[in-house]
């Protein structure tokens, strides 16, 4: 069984569209993430939530917004796609924030393509 | 400047040889992580530490808290080892990990 998955693999869509990134995990986890990976590798901290509470909101557009129906799942919303926002997301997960003392798991990653 | 910095920024190797990866930070710490990010695009956890060292098969991961510095060994390089290795530290009373930029290693065969 995978711990986190998430939907879709790969996203191809035209500028100024709105998607949706679904992440959920099955490890009984209370806390997620959502991260961005750009062309130079560095993984960046979008989201993260703490039993569907938001605690880390980085300096992100408002176009993008996290959504937590429960503990095990966390979707991400894009409004107004651009070219910029092209990237792979990642979501994850951890047993708590614990301040950085948790491992986390990651999901296998979203190729978006804005094109 | 990055309050994690990784060096080498890039390693080839040939299969066999002993790897060592270098991570240094500058700010105080909870604890420090090492990932593999395998070609295909997966992120895999391999190590958290505070402390001395740890060892899982043939990685091996030390800390030194009083210099602020990492080091993740690899022996016996095997090509299936190639991948993007990437230290995060985890701040004292944050929730977040400060990620570095990650080292690419190619182990030829």
């Amino acid at each position: 069984d995978t711990a986190v998955s998430q939907t879709p693999k790969y996203l191809v869509t035209q500028m100024g569209n709105d998607k949706s990134i679904k992440c959920e995990q099955n490890l009984g986890h209370d806390t997620m993430y959502w991260y961005k990976q750009d062309s130079k590798k560095f993984l960046k901290i979008m989201f993260s939530y703490n039993n569907k509470e938001l605690i880390i909101n980085e300096t992100v557009p408002n176009r993008f917004s996290p959504k937590s129906p429960d503990k095990a799942h966390l979707n991400l919303h894009i409004n107004s796609l651009e070219l910029g926002d092209s990237a792979v997301y990642f979501c994850a997960s951890s047993q708590d924030t614990s301040g950085g003392r948790e491992t986390q798991y990651f999901g296998p990653g979203t190729r978006l393509l804005v094109l | 400047k990055n309050e994690v910095e990784q060096s080498p920024q890039n390693l080839t190797a040939q299969e066999g040889e002993f790897i060592t990866i270098n991570c240094s930070y500058s700010v105080g710490i909870s604890a420090l992580h090492w990932l593999q990010q395998h070609p295909g695009g997966g992120i895999v956890s391999l190590f958290m530490l505070s402390s001395g060292k740890k060892k899982h098969g043939r990685l091996i991961a030390t800390i030194n808290i009083q210099e602020k510095h990492s080091s993740l060994h690899i022996t016996a390089s095997h090509p299936r080892d190639s991948a993007v290795y990437i230290c995060a530290v985890g701040l004292i009373g944050n929730y977040q990990l400060i990620w570095g930029a990650g080292t690419k290693l190619i182990i030829k065969p």
